[in-house]
């Protein structure tokens, strides 16, 4: 079955840093990724989609990467601040849904 | 800018009691969807919903669940007889078209919280 793997454990890093989250998927070609971040409480929030043909694609301090032969696809934050802390999800199409991954908690301390 | 409304917020009900969770997503998507996320766990999709009929359901998704569109405006997704089991946020999203052309980006409501005693 189709399988999305997010680091469970929580990311710890100092404001200014670059933060980079991991999305591993199983079973899977899909023809885009997507992430999202969700706060406490509140529903998820739409921030990029990535192509299967897109390498890289930036938005921001946003970056994210897309390898369909490693099945990985990287998060990055730049310059990150304490407004970034939250949980980011990856969500992956299939059929008439989207699967989200369990999503990385990331704290970015001040 | 348009938001997808959910109602209510906050629910509790009594084990095997009926519940409706009521949604309006934006107005010009043709997509709708139902979620759940227990406590400390991952989003997990329980039904699509597109042209009135359901498009895709997920094991979840049993014969206690149903959803409905009413009046071309409400979603809601209804539990017929609730279980200790079925506590958790239940988030409606829509998506104005699937990723092909645009970007598959689902707009999620703020959720509604079921608990269920």
């Amino acid at each position: 079955s189709q399988k999305i793997e997010q680091n469970s454990e929580a990311l710890n890093i100092q404001e200014g840093k670059t933060a980079t989250l991991t999305c591993n998927y199983t079973n899977y070609s899909p023809a885009y990724l997507q992430w999202y971040r969700q706060d406490p409480g509140r529903g998820p929030v739409f921030l990029l989609l990535i192509r299967e043909n897109e390498k890289e694609k930036r938005k921001e301090r946003l970056k994210v990467t897309f390898d369909t032969t490693l099945k990985q696809s990287l998060f990055h934050i730049t310059a990150s601040q304490p407004a970034d802390s939250a949980t980011y999800l990856c969500a992956l199409p299939g059929g008439f849904k989207t699967i989200f991954g369990a999503g990385t908690r990331l704290f970015v301390k001040a | 800018e348009p938001e997808v409304t959910q109602t209510p917020s906050h629910q509790v009900t009594q084990m095997g009691q009926e519940v409706i969770l009521r949604c309006v997503p934006i107005s010009n998507h043709l997509y709708f969807y139902w979620y759940r996320q227990i406590l400390g766990q991952k989003v997990e999709f329980l039904v699509s919903f597109y042209n009135n009929e359901i498009s895709e359901k997920s094991e979840i998704f049993d014969d206690q669940f149903s959803v409905e569109r009413p009046d071309g405006s409400n979603f809601t997704l209804k539990i017929r007889s609730t279980k200790l089991e079925d506590s958790a946020m239940y988030f409606c999203a829509s998506m104005e078209t699937t990723g092909g052309g645009g970007t598959g980006e689902l707009f999620f409501g703020e959720g509604s919280r079921l608990t269920v005693l």
